[in-house]
């Protein structure tokens, strides 16, 4: 299966706690994102990066909350001090590069199962 | 700031009825794409189409249609004899070229239920 993978699934974790989240995305997409779901709402956009370089944040992102994506390929996100009010399904997506005319702006993204974060 | 707004939170429908989904949205950008995904039970969202905003021609894919009105700032997406397995979360979203990152910002969902 070459879709995009999310490791872990689901985290309980305990308020103050630290959490890591892991997303491998397709093998050739140059592009990375994280989005943030709560029930009832669209995936909330959190930041992106293109190969290595994290290239936006969105001011959901506080300072607890870390990305990385050290050789292009894997990425990793971070959360310091977990709060209640972080429990969501945190999605990743990544998407190729320029295919033809089209710059990679225009490309669909794929998504993975997400991870579903609980903190108690 | 880009906006997408599905008004339409929840749908039921009895499988072999035709259900269409809405989505407007708002942008100052000149070119932008929309999209649709599926979210079904299992969770994954799934891309179902892209259009651009300078192609109003409506598609059609099997059961699939969409309908893009830029005149309404609408992109509205029909399933014609609805199934069971038709059921999910659809989402709406919007990518604007000026942000140059390609992240969607997404409506908030229409939970389409399909009943046998």
């Amino acid at each position: 299966d070459t879709g995009v993978s999310q490791d872990p699934r689901h985290k309980i974790t305990k308020r103050g706690q630290n959490v890591t989240f892991r997303c491998d995305p397709i093998s050739e997409h140059n592009r990375l994102y994280w989005y943030r779901q709560t029930l009832g709402q669209g995936p909330e956009f959190l930041t992106y990066f293109q190969n290595e370089a994290q290239l936006e944040k969105s001011r959901l992102l506080s300072d607890r909350f870390s990305a990385e994506r050290p050789k292009g390929s894997f990425s990793t996100l971070e959360i310091q001090r977990t709060e209640q009010g972080d429990s969501a399904m945190y999605l990743c997506a990544s998407s190729s590069p320029t295919s033809g005319r089209l710059p990679s702006v225009y490309n669909e993204q794929f998504f993975g199962p997400g991870t579903r974060l609980t903190v108690l | 700031a880009q906006k997408v707004t599905q008004a339409q939170t929840e749908i039921s429908v009895v499988e072999k009825e035709d259900v269409t989904l809405d989505c407007v949205y708002e942008t100052r950008d000149t070119t932008y794409y929309l999209f649709w995904y599926k979210q079904p039970p299992s969770g994954e969202l799934v891309f179902l189409i892209r259009r651009n905003s300078f192609d109003e021609q409506n598609e059609i894919s099997g059961r699939y249609s969409w309908n893009f009105q830029k005149s309404t700032s609408s992109f509205n997406f029909t399933i014609t004899a609805s199934q069971v397995v038709d059921s999910a979360v659809y989402f709406c979203a919007l990518s604007e070229a000026d942000t140059n990152a390609g992240k969607s910002t997404f409506g908030d969902g229409t939970t389409l239920t399909v009943k046998p």
